[in-house]
């Protein structure tokens, strides 16, 4: 089955402890973006990639890390996490081609 | 990407057909209009695009006016899982341009109640 997985699903964590929140497609997609969610704001693209080492800002980048060292994977690193990233976050992928794009089930993350 | 302009939100009974209009009026020629849809806090769902032909697939039909200013998403049997906010996206498709990863702009979406 065609899915994007991420995990965790929720967590509660405390300023400042480094975390990854892990993302993988099984579509051999090139393209993977990481967007998070907040009500009013819709969503907003934090980092995106087009390929394996090739990565870009999206438009609220600040704050968080991410690597793609295999096609598949495309993990966020948030290195020092604070309240204002409290959020709901999704990965998508999609290929060059085509215009739809695949989102992972989400991840509800709470900075206290 | 082109404005698009839907309804805040609908009502639908459930097992009749629910008919979602797109207003893009400012569309140009080689934008597609896309449907996604967002279940209570799960990832977006793609539905359907098309350029200017009216298409179909397993979820639903896409119906674009003739001067493609405005589309309708039709979902012909409604059903209580089919209760999402649906967000209308007219771009160009990322074949064409490839910037920013395939980026994609929501914006405010018809929240669609289906009723028993």
């Amino acid at each position: 089955e065609a899915q994007v997985t991420q995990n965790p699903r929720y967590l509660i964590t405390v300023t400042g402890k480094k975390l990854t929140v892990t993302c993988s497609q099984n579509m051999n997609h090139e393209y993977m973006s990481w967007y998070r969610q907040d009500p009013g704001l819709g969503l907003r693209q934090i980092y995106y990639s087009m390929n394996v080492e090739v990565t870009d800002k999206g438009d609220v980048p600040e704050g968080y890390k991410v690597s793609r060292k295999e096609k598949r994977n495309f993990p966020l690193i948030l290195e020092s996490p604070s309240p204002n990233q409290t959020s709901l976050y999704f990965c998508a992928s999609s290929s060059p081609g085509s215009g739809e794009q695949y989102f992972g089930p989400g991840t509800r993350l709470t900075v206290t | 990407d082109a404005k698009t302009t839907q309804p805040p939100s609908m009502d639908c009974a459930e097992g009749r057909a629910a008919n979602l209009p797109c207003n893009h009026s400012t569309i140009s020629g080689n934008e597609y209009v896309y449907w996604y849809r967002q279940i209570h806090s799960q990832g977006p769902q793609y539905i359907i695009h098309g350029l200017k032909n009216n298409e179909t697939n397993e979820m639903a039909s896409l119906i674009i006016t003739e001067d493609r200013k405005s589309s309708t998403l039709i979902l012909p049997h409604a059903t209580l899982r089919d209760t999402a906010v649906y967000y209308c996206i007219v771009r160009v498709p990322p074949l064409i341009i490839k910037a920013a990863g395939n980026k994609l702009t929501f914006g405010g979406g018809t929240r669609v109640l289906v009723k028993p």
